[in-house]
């Protein structure tokens, strides 16, 4: 009963350097989330998925792709990662827009 | 994006101290929620609204849907140490699209024994 899988938990990464965050989930949900969090800015929507197949940009999109291949797995990559996208990283699923979400415990990126 | 105006930003209160925080807008919801969120780890859904009035408990935890459907609150009731933690209030907008949640931007609680 995992519940919202994230992977990795943290990540230092150099500028410029590229990398996925996988998040994967196992109730079948059909929306899933990804969101940063900062301090002081609460948690910012960045991109999320309706539907397998689906993609769609949120607040603060810039820098970000997706992709959700899968209905269970919704990745985040960054493909230049810069100092302003060091955060932490939450996915989240949910079986309908009204319905509560399940965060993942999160991922810790910092990139230097 | 829509904003939630949350409050307290923070809260520095005694242990058995009774916590009040609310969420407010200037937009109509169709749902409120309110998530807490311990060190190092995601939200946990605590209680979910769907119906403006509404009045629901959770343990020592209740949380009302504004009349207006611009606000909401949670209460608290004898605080003990293990509600340390963030407070979001999150709200699902009147004819929102589907990106879902709009957050407010957490109460800070901390506890003092």
């Amino acid at each position: 009963n995992a519940g919202v899988t994230q992977t990795p938990k943290f990540r230092v990464l150099k500028t410029g350097q590229s990398m996925t965050l996988l998040c994967a989930q196992d109730m079948n949900h059909e929306y899933m989330y990804w969101y940063r969090q900062d301090p002081g800015m609460g948690l910012r929507l960045i991109h999320y998925s309706v539907g397998e197949g689906t993609t769609a940009k949120g607040e603060v999109p810039d820098g970000y792709n997706v992709s959700r291949l899968k209905k269970q797995n919704f990745l985040l990559g960054l493909e230049s990662a810069a100092p302003s996208q060091t955060s932490v990283y939450f996915c989240a699923s949910s079986y309908w827009q009204t319905y509560g979400y399940t965060f993942g415990s999160g991922t810790r990126l910092t990139v230097v | 994006g829509q904003q939630l105006n949350q409050s307290p930003q923070s809260m520095f209160i005694q242990e058995g101290e009774d916590v009040s925080m609310n969420c407010t807008s200037s937009s109509i919801f169709n749902t409120w929620l309110w998530y807490k969120q311990d060190p190092g780890e995601g939200p946990v859904l605590l209680i979910a609204l769907y119906k403006a009035g509404e009045l629901t408990s959770n343990g020592r935890l209740t949380a009302q849907f504004g009349i207006t459907r611009k606000d909401s609150f949670l209460n608290i009731s004898a605080s003990i140490p293990s509600d340390v933690g963030i407070y979001f209030c999150a709200g699902l907008l009147s004819g929102g699209g589907a990106d879902g949640l709009t957050f407010g931007k957490g109460t800070h609680l901390i506890i003092q024994p």
